[in-house]
Parts: C-alpha cells; sequence; structure tokens
C-alpha cells in the first residue's frame, strides 16, 4: 500500500506563516495534490505539484521533492477562514499502465486558525 | 458551468438494507471516482469508471458495485448495510487526461452522508 503521513492537528495564530508537512512512500508516483476541506464539505483542489521545487498560489505554496518522498503545504496570512482540514494525496501510475491513476490520500491535518 | 453533484445530501438506513448513490459529473468530464471518508479519516479509493467500466478498484467487498451511463453519471451501490458503511461518501470527476504532465485534478461532489443504524 501507500504510506501517506501528515501531522493530526495543527494550531496557528491569524496572520502567521504555518507549514504542513506530508511524507509518503509509493512506486509509480505521478502527481502530489493538497486538498482544503471544511467540516462536512467536499475536498476543495488548493495544489499539484508533479515536479520537484515550489508551486506558489497567491496566499497558498506547495513544494515537493520525489527524491526524498516529501511535501509541503505553506499557508501565509493566515485567516480565521483557513481553519479547515488539509489533505495530501499522492497519484500513481499504475502498475497496468493506465493513465487512470487513484489518488491515495493521508488522514488529513486539521488545522485551526485562532484570532 | 455545473459542478459535480450529488443525491442525495443525507441517508438513513439499517443495517442490512440497500442504498443507492447518485453522482453527476462535472460538465465536460467523462471519469468518475467514488471515495468513502469515515469520519476523521482521509477519502479511500472505492472505484473509477470510464466508457461505462469500473477500471479500478480499492480494497471494497463486493458488496460496493457501481455504474456510469452514457451521460457519464454514475451510481454506487451497497448491499448487506453494515454500521461501518456509515460514512461521507464522495464522487470526484474528472478528465481522462491525453498529454503528460496533466493534473489529472478530480472535482469532488459535496458527497451524501449515509448513517446506517
Amino acid at each position: 500500500g501507500q504510506n501517506i503521513d501528515q501531522p493530526t492537528e495543527m494550531t496557528a495564530t491569524e496572520g502567521a506563516i504555518v507549514q504542513i508537512n506530508c511524507t509518503y512512500q509509493t512506486s509509480g508516483f505521478n502527481g502530489l495534490f493538497w486538498y482544503q476541506q471544511h467540516a462536512g464539505e467536499a475536498p476543495t483542489f488548493l495544489s499539484y505539484n508533479v515536479l520537484d521545487g515550489l508551486e506558489e498560489k497567491g496566499r497558498f505554496s506547495s513544494f515537493l521533492s520525489r527524491s526524498k518522498g516529501y511535501s509541503y503545504l505553506l499557508l501565509k496570512e493566515l485567516q480565521m477562514k483557513d481553519s479547515a482540514s488539509y489533505l495530501c494525496a499522492v497519484k500513481r501510475r499504475e502498475d497496468r499502465g493506465s493513465t487512470l491513476g487513484r489518488l491515495y490520500f493521508g488522514r488529513g491535518t486539521q488545522l485551526t486558525v485562532w484570532p | 458551468d455545473a459542478g459535480v453533484t450529488q443525491s442525495p445530501t443525507h441517508l438513513i438506513k439499517t443495517r442490512g438494507q440497500q442504498v443507492t448513490l447518485r453522482c453527476s459529473p462535472k460538465s465536460g468530464h467523462d471519469t468518475v471516482s467514488w471515495y468513502q471518508q469515515a469520519l476523521g479519516q482521509g477519502p479511500q479509493f472505492i472505484f473509477q469508471y470510464y466508457e461505462e467500466e469500473e477500471r479500478q478498484r480499492g480494497n471494497f467487498p463486493d458488496r460496493f458495485s457501481g455504474h456510469q451511463f452514457p451521460n457519464y453519471s454514475s451510481e454506487l451501490n451497497v448491499n448487506a448495510l453494515l454500521l461501518g458503511d456509515s460514512a461521507l461518501y464522495l464522487c470526484a470527476s474528472s478528465l481522462l487526461p491525453g498529454l503528460a504532465g496533466d493534473s489529472y485534478e478530480q472535482y469532488f461532489g459535496p458527497g451524501t452522508r449515509l448513517t446506517v443504524t
């Protein structure tokens, strides 16, 4: 199976910066996703990395190191509305060579932002 | 542009019953995946449909079955419900990528909250 590890909980204050780490072990790696999920709602796409390096999108950035099996999501200028679960998900190119991969999710990191 | 829609929103069933959940993919998408998300956990892949066939399957028993229709919408059926089937069932749609490097981003629907009593 795939081992995807991320911290269970994190807390931070408004205006601060927080980094959520994710480590993974998988074969056929074909991309890493970060999703945000508010309680009782569907996950919403935040970022996608398939090559090493940093992808920046507004207040959110995501980093990938394929050799280390490591990614992080960086959230800047935190706002109360950023309180949510952040899901790291890995996509594999399945053994059959199909382009129809599936996502393997971690358990999610519950971020609480305090005023 | 309509996103992914699912019905019903909530459902309460008793053990042993059968349930059917429905999903309409985002406009233009042809691939549908189903996930089960237990409380406090990440989504777990159930199966994926493309061209009306099941293409990938996760570690779920045969009680979980599905279907995809010519209009790309999909159903998830669960037979002989167990208490442990209580969860949020998420449908995600995507496009079959034609080019290397496509993000294969999956768009999730709002989910169906199934409670088995």
